[in-house]
């Protein structure tokens, strides 16, 4: 069984400011992608990115960077610059076999990024 | 990148009725899809995944025969809700997997359903 635990139900930026969202993952499986994705109050579901367990670098996507620590098991998002469109929920999700399989959502993060 | 497209977007339909909602994968062959539930302010729920040319997979609590999955092709996986009843009306999203790529999953854009 997999679990994802998002601890922060909210969290306020100023913009042009960094901010990181945290998440942290439990898993049995040797292979798992871990995924983040935006959704803004259209529902529909962006994909920011990804990192595949066995990857030794970190990923990043412009201004998203995934922070991977294995040993630690967490997976936190940094947006870095923040823009007033970045306001949204957050999900991190995690995938057994690289991610080729369902994802597991975690409870999210409502971002609001302040002027 | 690859588009996967629901429809409708939004369905209002009276208790005791079914509604049917499409996934599609726009421009790739789909051999695998899931179907989320999202309740308004929680996660989504993975309900089942759903193969090309076999029956469907469900998650522990999902009624099968209330919530019909259809994979008849490569393109087009289908959901219908059968017997709605209010308890129902929630955010429904499918996702897709191109190939066999480690990451490669797409969502479509939702469709929520309120059940009179």
């Amino acid at each position: 069984a997999q679990k994802i635990t998002q601890t922060q139900p909210g969290m306020f930026v100023q913009e042009k400011e960094a901010v990181t969202l945290d998440c942290t993952y439990d898993t049995s499986d040797p292979s798992y992608g871990l995924f983040w994705y935006k959704q803004p109050s259209s529902g529909e579901m962006i994909f920011l990115i990804y990192q595949g367990s066995y990857d030794q670098q970190n990923a990043t996507e412009g201004r998203y960077s995934l922070n991977f620590q294995k040993a630690r098991k967490s997976a936190n998002l940094v947006i870095s610059a923040s823009q007033l469109g970045d306001s949204a929920m957050y999900f991190c999700a995690m995938s057994p076999d690289t991610g080729r399989r369902a994802l597991t959502f975690g409870s999210g993060t409502r971002l609001q990024v302040q002027p | 990148g690859a588009v996967v497209s629901q429809h409708p977007s939004r369905v209002i339909c009276k208790s005791g009725t079914s509604v049917k909602i499409e996934c599609r994968s726009l421009d790739f062959q789909a051999t695998t899809m899931f179907w989320y539930r999202q309740f308004p302010k929680q996660s989504l729920m993975l309900m089942a995944t759903s193969n090309e040319g076999s029956k469907a997979t469900y998650e522990q609590g999902v009624e099968k025969d209330k919530f019909l999955i259809n994979h008849a092709s490569l393109t087009l996986s289908t959901l219908t809700v059968t017997s709605a009843h209010p308890e129902d009306s929630s955010f429904y999203i499918c996702s897709a997997r191109q190939g066999n790529v480690a990451g490669e999953l797409f969502f479509g854009e939702g469709s929520r359903l309120t059940v009179l």
